[in-house]
C-alpha cells in the first residue's frame, strides 16, 4: 500500500495568513493526489484534483503543486471558513490511501 | 447540486451484521464510481471500498475484504455496503462518496457502534 505522510499534523494561524500543508508519498503516484477539507459532522469537500486542479466553486485561494512523491496544498488569505481538518488523498492505486490530516486551527 | 445521503447505521454487537445504504442525486449516477470511506473516532479518513459505474468491478481495503461487499443499483440510484462480521475497530462514522473516478463528493456519514 501506497502511504501518504502528511506534515503539519495540525498548526495554528490567523485570519489573513497564508499556510502550506505537505503530503509525501511513499512512492511516486504520479499526479494522482487529490486534497480534501473537513469540518466536524460535515460532509469532506474535495478542494483540489490531480494535484493542482481546483475543484468548481473553491474560491482561487487554494492551490496544489507537486509531482511524483512529495505534494504541497497553499491556502493563501485565510478565512474564518478555512479553519478545519484537511487530507491529502492518493488516487494512483489501490487501496487509496489518505494522508493523517493537518488540523488547522485559530490562533 | 449533488446529494448523497447514507442510512443504515446503529448499534451493533461484535460478529453481527449491518447494511449501509447511500441514495445519490444530482449526479449521473449510471457513470459515476462510487466509494466507501470511514472515519473512527477521533482518527482520520480511511478507504474502505469502491465500485465500477456498471457494478462489474469492485476492490476493498485489506482491512474489510471477505467482511464488506459493495453493490450498487443504478435504477435506484443507491448503493450498498453490507457489513458482516462486525469488530470493535469497525466502529466509526462511514461515509458514501462519488464522482467520474475519485471521491468528489460525499455525504455527512452514518454512525456505526459496534459494542457488546
Amino acid at each position: 500500500d501506497i502511504q501518504m505522510t502528511q506534515s503539519p499534523s495540525s498548526m495554528s494561524a490567523s485570519v489573513g495568513d497564508s499556510v502550506t500543508i505537505t503530503c509525501r508519498a511513499s512512492q511516486t503516484v504520479n499526479h494522482f493526489v487529490n486534497w480534501y477539507h473537513h469540518k466536524p459532522g460535515k460532509a469532506p469537500k474535495l478542494l483540489i484534483f490531480s494535484t493542482s486542479n481546483l475543484q468548481s466553486g473553491v474560491p482561487s485561494r487554494f492551490s496544489g503543486s507537486g509531482s511524483g512523491t512529495d505534494f504541497t496544498l497553499t491556502i493563501s488569505g485565510l478565512q474564518p471558513a478555512d479553519f478545519a481538518t484537511y487530507y491529502c488523498q492518493q488516487s494512483y492505486s489501490v487501496p487509496l490511501t489518505f494522508g493523517g490530516g493537518t488540523k488547522l486551527e485559530l490562533k | 447540486e449533488v446529494q448523497l445521503v447514507e442510512s443504515g447505521g446503529g448499534l451493533v454487537q461484535p460478529g453481527g451484521s449491518l447494511r449501509l445504504s447511500c441514495a445519490a442525486s444530482g449526479l449521473d449516477f449510471s457513470t459515476a464510481w462510487m466509494h466507501w470511506v470511514r472515519q473512527p473516532p477521533g482518527k482520520g479518513l480511511v478507504w474502505l471500498s469502491r465500485i465500477n459505474p456498471d457494478g462489474t468491478v469492485s476492490s476493498y481495503a485489506d482491512s474489510v475484504k471477505g467482511r464488506f461487499t459493495i453493490s450498487r443499483d443504478n435504477a435506484k440510484n443507491t448503493f450498498n455496503l453490507q457489513m458482516n462480521g462486525l469488530r470493535g475497530d469497525d466502529t466509526a462514522f462511514y461515509y458514501c462518496a462519488g464522482g467520474s473516478f475519485d471521491p468528489d463528493y460525499w455525504g455527512q456519514g452514518t454512525l456505526v457502534t459496534v459494542s457488546s
